[in-house]
């Protein structure tokens, strides 16, 4: 069965300083995986995935993403951050069973960025 | 242009009702999802329609039936609602069958009192 693990439940940053929001994955097949933004009282929006090619993945926002096949990890990075880019992220992956993409999303790391 | 639309916003009702939200896309996705994200912010699938069909139904009690018309709609509908099924529902869509990106709605919170 696929998982999805972030294993901060909070990250704290001052503005201007780089971000990083960690997941970790597992997978039974190719891992085809996602990063997704909510801000307060408002549904998910998508940020950037990856499923083939280039391990660095750009994405909305300036946010980045590498893949890490050997680490299974999907970490997403900004090398400056915003207090907008305050809100909670989230971590996805869909794997293949019985013909369907089913996804399974992280528990989610609320980010503070601090003025 | 709202792409997911969810109706209503916020449902509040009391134990043991029936009520039904309404989720509408104007992507042309063939897949669409009902999530449910709890007060801890946990986001679990509950089900999956690829045009009209269901695809995947996570252990969810049978009190919950979802209905698709047609593939641009997906409804819910809750029986005999508990206060556990206080929850923020999330209609999303994709376009499968490959495993690209899903588009979520805006949200339907529901309280059960």
């Amino acid at each position: 069965a696929q998982s999805v693990a972030q294993p901060e439940d909070q990250v704290n940053v001052a503005e201007g300083n780089p971000l990083t929001v960690k997941c970790t994955y597992s997978v039974s097949g190719n891992p085809y995986l996602f990063w997704y933004v909510q801000y307060p009282n408002r549904g998910l929006q998508f940020l950037l995935k990856y499923i083939t090619g280039d391990n660095l993945v750009k994405g909305s926002y300036g946010f980045e993403a590498e893949f890490n096949k050997s680490q299974t990890s999907f970490h997403l990075k900004k090398p400056s951050a915003l207090v907008s880019d305050s809100a909670l992220y989230f971590c996805a992956v869909r794997d293949k069973a019985g013909g369907s993409y089913i996804p399974t999303f992280g528990r989610g790391t609320s980010l503070i960025v601090h003025p | 242009d709202t792409a997911v639309s969810q109706t209503p916003k916020y449902l509040v009702t009391q134990m043991g009702n029936d009520k039904s939200i309404k989720c509408e896309q104007n992507l042309g996705h063939d897949t669409m999802y009902w999530y449910k994200q709890d007060s801890k912010k946990f986001l679990k699938i509950m089900f999956s329609y690829n045009n009209k069909e269901l695809i995947i139904n996570e252990t969810v009690p049978n009190r919950f039936s979802p209905k698709s018309p047609d593939k641009a709609h997906l409804n819910l509908h809750i029986n005999s609602l508990e206060l556990g099924d206080s929850a923020v529902y999330f209609c999303a869509s994709s376009q499968d069958p490959l495993p690209n990106e899903q588009f979520f709605g805006p949200g339907t919170r529901l309280t059960v009192l």
